[in-house]
């Protein structure tokens, strides 16, 4: 089974800065089958990337995805405050334990 | 847009069996190219599979919860169902339904808003 480690677990910034945001897998993800998920307190995942790097419909473009093998990329280019949430990559039925993205 | 609601009793006493429904509305539940998912996370923690359904009946679960899960579907209601048997505090989580699209690498696209489910006596 595929473990994935995200990195840092969280990050304190300030609106309009860029944020970065590391998803590792254990072995190599086939297809580049990686998802990036964002959730806000009390509310359900949503879905932001998919297929490491293809935007989900009505996604900022501000939030890019990259990687492959085992080595993947959420990066969110201004954040807005909107943004400040738990991130969590997927991968088949395996999710990453998440990174915070919190005001500095 | 197809849309997820979960329902199902919010507590539930130990040893005995969890029990949700997700119903599926603005779309067909057997529509091909996604799986019917539950997916839970505990308090302040990340997410973890439970297992799918695809329409034609076919499953897979956790096997960290296998022996205790049953996910089955309704067709005609346009519904899909969990069942945890034997459950303990440590089962107590917010329980989601979420449609797993392939044509999306295999993606959780649409999420119901989750249930919050207490295991106590």
């Amino acid at each position: 089974e595929i473990v994935l480690t995200q990195s840092p677990g969280t990050l304190s910034l300030s609106p309009g800065e860029r944020a970065t945001l590391s998803c590792r897998a254990s072995q190599s993800v086939s297809s580049s089958y990686l998802a990036w998920y964002q959730q806000k307190p009390g509310q359900a995942p949503r879905l932001l990337i998919y297929g490491a790097s293809s935007r989900a419909t009505g996604i900022p473009d501000r939030f890019s995805g990259s990687g492959s093998g085992t080595d993947f990329t959420l990066t969110i280019s201004r954040l807005e405050p909107e943004d400040f949430a738990v991130y969590y990559c997927q991968h088949s039925r395996t999710f990453g334990q998440g990174t915070k993205v919190e005001i500095k | 847009q197809v849309q997820l609601q979960e329902s199902g009793p919010g507590l539930v006493k130990p040893s005995q069996t969890l029990s949700l429904t997700c119903t599926v509305s603005g779309g067909s539940i057997s529509s091909g190219g996604y799986y019917w998912s539950w997916i839970r996370q505990h308090p302040g923690k990340g997410l973890e599979w439970i297992g799918y359904i695809y329409y034609s009946g076919s499953t897979y679960y956790n096997p960290s919860l296998k022996s205790r899960v049953t996910i089955s579907v309704d067709t005609s209601k346009n519904q899909f169902s969990l069942k945890l048997s034997s459950v303990t505090a440590a089962d107590t989580a917010v329980y989601y339904c979420a449609r797993l699209a392939l044509l999306l690498s295999d993606a959780f696209d649409i999420w119901g808003q989750g249930t919050m489910v207490t295991v106590s006596s």
